[in-house]
């Protein structure tokens, strides 16, 4: 079971707008940055947000993250059918019990 | 641009070690803003965080595998390692070496720059 909590899936329709929530604690989420990560099937893990809301060079701006105390959201709108993929929110742990936490993941369908 | 490629053995028998090597390219490990480590992520699971380090030496490790677990930094190849001792079928999964970027000024930290990873069986 992971420290931080996702949705094991959403889904949606091609255009249309979806939302990831990843829930955590004062330890983590609540006191550190988020970031998010996006692992297209059969690849490698890639940045997609960092710094809650911060955009890589190369990430399209139909993604976008946000924090507010112990939760973070990923949005994803105009989707298409190249998004779905497994989305993981992540940041650090000050209770040290792990430093670094990663949420459970999340499948995103698009329909 | 920086690049990380794993390499190592894709099969090691349950009870030995499993040693991978990171190989960091077009970039120093050197970096004052990196630490270096691996993720891990067994098939059909979640990604599973291992370990970061340092390049000078100070490391944080995931407490359900530190007593197995070593990284190291070879500066002068620009490569860090992974060592885990004693594995079993459970340490069945793809491992991916990354580098976790920090910002000196905040708290802001995140995996920025990942190999492609590298499947590891235990198996006899």
């Amino acid at each position: 079971q992971s420290v931080l909590t996702q949705p094991p899936s959403v889904s949606a329709a091609p255009g249309q707008k979806v939302t990831i929530s990843c829930s955590g604690s004062s330890s983590n989420i609540g006191n550190n940055y988020v970031s998010w990560y996006q692992q297209l099937p059969g690849a490698a893990p890639k940045l997609l947000i960092y710094g809650n809301n911060k955009r890589p060079s190369g990430t399209p701006d139909r993604f976008s993250g946000s924090k507010s105390g112990t939760s973070a959201t990923l949005d994803i709108t105009g989707l298409q059918t190249g998004d779905e993929a497994d989305y993981y929110c992540g940041t650090w742990d000050y209770s040290l019990s792990v430093p670094w936490v990663f949420g459970g993941g999340t499948k995103l369908t698009v329909l | 641009q920086v690049q990380l490629q794993e390499s190592g053995p894709g099969l090691v028998k349950p009870s030995e070690t499993l040693s991978l090597t990171c190989t960091v390219s077009g970039g120093s490990i050197t970096s004052n803003s990196a630490y270096w480590g691996w993720i891990r992520q067994s098939p059909g699971k979640g990604l599973d965080w291992i370990g970061s380090r340092f390049y000078s030496g100070s490391t944080y490790h995931n407490p359900s595998l530190k007593s197995r677990v070593t990284i190291s930094v070879d500066t002068s190849k620009n490569q860090f390692s992974l060592k885990l001792l004693s594995v079993t079928a459970a340490d069945t999964a793809v491992y991916y070496c990354a580098r976790l970027t920090f910002s000196i000024t905040n708290n802001n930290r995140f995996f920025d720059l990942w190999g492609r990873g590298t499947l590891v069986s235990v198996s006899s």
